[in-house]
């Protein structure tokens, strides 16, 4: 059964760099049907698309936090990761990792991990 | 970036009852919108695709329609299990994919 687990701290400071891993099992990043991407949710608030990366390496970004977001991923370790740089208190949310399946004219986000809760305070 | 906009904010059912949920986006997706629930403390599970395919293991119960800029989705016979929140979603131009705003589902 596919799981994608996310992890990393849970408390990261101002002006810090969050990151995070996604852990999949179950099945393989290398898998030509699907990205891997981030997903976030501040407390009480809705869902923002934050990034997605494919196996081969390419990657799309969020206009609102390409500056900031880098999304890599590592096929020999079936891993994929999330750096924001520059975090502020806005940036405090659950962070999820997805499988975003490819349909034709774009993604939908089939299969999501539990969820990280980041709190970036001092 | 399409605005995704969901209505009403709250909507108060009985169990056993029927609702439809709103969504319209600010230009056409053609149907290129897909549905999601999520329960408190749990992370959104799909259950719609392409405005009216159910995804793998949805009730029957659940269904979804509209095309262009206006959508909603239907839920037949309320069951307790189904009070939530409901969000929508484009995929027609990305990035970046975005999502409506929420619709919570609560028991009257």
């Amino acid at each position: 059964q596919l799981q994608l687990q996310e992890s990393g701290p849970g408390l990261v400071k101002p002006s810090g760099t969050l990151s995070l891993t996604c852990t999949v099992s179950g099945d393989s990043i290398s898998s030509i049907s699907y990205y891997w991407g981030w997903i976030r949710q501040p407390p009480g608030k809705g869902l923002e698309w934050i990034a997605n990366v494919y196996y081969g390496g390419n990657a799309n970004y969020n206009p609102s936090l390409k500056s900031r977001v880098t999304i890599s991923a590592d096929t020999s370790k079936n891993q994929f990761s999330l750096n924001l740089a520059s975090v502020t208190a806005a940036d405090t949310a659950v962070y999820y990792c997805v499988r975003e399946w490819r349909l034709e004219a774009g993604h939908v986000f089939d299969v999501w991990g539990q969820g990280a809760m980041v709190t970036v305070s001092s | 970036e399409i605005v995704m906009t969901q209505s009403p904010a709250t909507l108060s059912v009985s169990p056993g009852g029927r609702v439809t949920l709103s969504c319209r986006a600010s230009q056409s997706v053609n149907n290129k919108l897909a549905w999601y629930q999520q329960k408190p403390g749990q992370a959104p599970r799909l259950l719609i695709y392409h405005a009216s395919t159910r995804a793998t293991g949805i009730a029957a119960r659940f269904s979804g329609s509209g095309s262009g800029t206006d959508f909603t989705l239907t839920i037949s016979s309320l069951q307790s299990e189904d009070f939530a929140v409901y969000y929508c979603q484009q995929y027609n131009n990305w990035p970046p994919y975005t999502f409506g705003q929420g619709t919570k589902l609560e028991i009257k």
